[in-house]
């Protein structure tokens, strides 16, 4: 199964600040999807095919990468943001998820 | 709206079994595949199980951690999807999680879900 490596585990950011999370596969998939979960709620899906805002994201998000390597950047983060974020891939079965990155307001 | 509401979680002793079942509505349930992705406390998350639409013949697939002692089944005439457990381990305690696809993400709606707890 492919391996999903998510850095960092943890992140503290200041509002305003640029925030990047990293998703590494351990073999190449052709998209990366991205869920954010808060604390005690579902996850949400949040970016889709790779670079795709989910519905209701806001645009200060964005995702890239192919291959092995891929990204979730939030522009400018807000108090909002604060979160559990997953890659997840599914170009191979069985769908496999990241570890999760935690993100905290600093 | 599309809702999926999860029941029938609770505390169970290792080899019991449990069946979680997950009433959906908002969307044609029939036409949609519907997974279980589950989550141990304070971890991440993990598919458990897939089950396709009748066109598919209802296949079924599973991680290697629950294949061969869970089932996931689905009654499309009540809009149901459930999975049953069996020789339940203490790793199997999670938050159970029905989700389905809608266009977008594989997971793109997800019920509340229910927590099945393996303790002696």
């Amino acid at each position: 199964e492919i391996v999903l490596t998510q850095s960092p585990t943890t992140i503290a950011a200041s509002p305003g600040e640029k925030v990047t999370i990293t998703c590494r596969a351990s073999s190449s998939v052709s998209y990366m999807y991205w869920y954010q979960q808060k604390p005690g709620a579902s996850p949400k899906p949040w970016i889709y095919d790779t670079s795709k805002l989910a519905s209701g994201v806001p645009n200060r998000f964005s995702g890239s990468g192919s291959g092995t390597s891929y990204s979730l950047t939030i522009n400018t983060m807000e108090t909002e943001d604060a979160a559990t974020y997953y890659c997840q891939q599914w170009s191979s079965t069985p769908p496999t998820f990241g570890s999760g990155t935690k993100l905290e307001i600093k | 709206a599309v809702q999926l509401v999860e029941s029938g979680g609770g505390l169970v002793q290792p080899k019991e079994s449990l069946k979680i079942s997950c009433a959906a509505s908002g969307f044609t349930f029939s036409n949609a595949a519907m997974y279980w992705v589950r989550q141990a406390p304070g971890k991440g998350l993990e598919w458990v199980a897939r089950i396709r639409t009748k066109p598919n013949n209802y296949a079924t697939y599973y991680a290697d951690s629950v294949k061969g002692r869970f089932t996931i089944s689905r009654d499309d005439s009540k809009s149901m999807v459930y999975l049953q457990m069996d020789n339940l381990k203490t790793e199997d305690t999670a938050m159970y999680y029905c989700t389905a696809a809608g266009g977008e993400t594989p997971f793109d709606y997800w019920g509340q879900g229910v927590m099945v707890t393996v303790s002696s």
